[in-house]
């Protein structure tokens, strides 16, 4: 099975800061790679699939990026609704689907 | 709009089957561009995917090897819904329990989740 790894676990920041989150496989996954954003007793919400494909209705301060193994989450410009656990999921080799094991930002 | 709706108890016993259902609006269980799937979350395991059903002229199901012998996962047609069914539970097992549509375009996404179900497995 794949294994995908997230750094940083958590990270600090300010609103306005510019976000960045990286994603690796463990083998290549082409573009294969989705992106959510979840809140403390909220499921997870869709925010990028297939690497760099917003999805429908997610502000375009969200932004992927990345092919083969590695892969970037950025926040152009860090909001207060933004403070969330994010976690990347691999879709090339489903199933079984895998999740990383998210990177938590907060408020610095 | 898609919506999935979970419903089922939040208490379980050690050794009994947790059993939860997810009813579907907006679209079908029978749909040719999706599966259906149920995930699970704990501080221990994080986001943890247990199994799909999925239909393509037969039904099909697939299961993480970590529940392999504990899981069924069924559709039903006539309601519209898919449901979990996780036997002999144990404290292992508690977990919030998510139900989620994993949608084909040009890729796989698991774009509507169900608001989740806290399971709590005790005596």
């Amino acid at each position: 099975d794949i294994q995908m790894t997230q750094s940083p676990s958590s990270l600090s920041a300010s609103v306005g800061d510019r976000v960045t989150i990286t994603c690796r496989a463990s083998q290549s996954i082409s573009n294969y790679l989705n992106w959510y954003q979840q809140k403390p007793g909220k499921a997870p919400k869709l925010l990028i699939y297939a690497a760099s494909s917003l999805q429908s209705g997610v502000p375009s301060r969200f932004s992927g990026s990345g092919s083969g193994t590695d892969f970037t989450l950025t926040i152009s410009s860090l909001q207060a609704e933004d403070f969330a656990t994010y976690y990347c999921q691999e879709s090339y080799s489903i199933p079984p689907v895998t999740f990383g094991p998210g990177t938590k930002v907060d408020i610095k | 709009q898609v919506q999935l709706q979970q419903s089922g108890p939040g208490l379980v016993k050690p050794s009994q089957t947790l059993s939860l259902t997810c009813a579907i609006s907006g679209d079908s269980v029978s749909s040719l561009s999706a599966t259906w799937n149920w995930v699970r979350q704990s501080p221990s395991r994080g986001l943890e995917w247990l199994g799909r059903t999925y239909y393509r002229s037969n039904w099909y199901n697939d299961y993480a090897v970590s529940v392999k012998s504990r899981i069924t996962i069924n559709a039903d047609t006539s309601k519209n819904h898919f449901s979990l069914q996780l036997n002999s539970v144990t404290p292992e097992d508690a977990a919030v329990y998510y139900c989620a549509r994993d949608q084909y375009t040009s890729s796989w996404y698991m774009d509507v989740w169900g608001k989740g179900t806290t399971v709590t497995v005790s005596s």
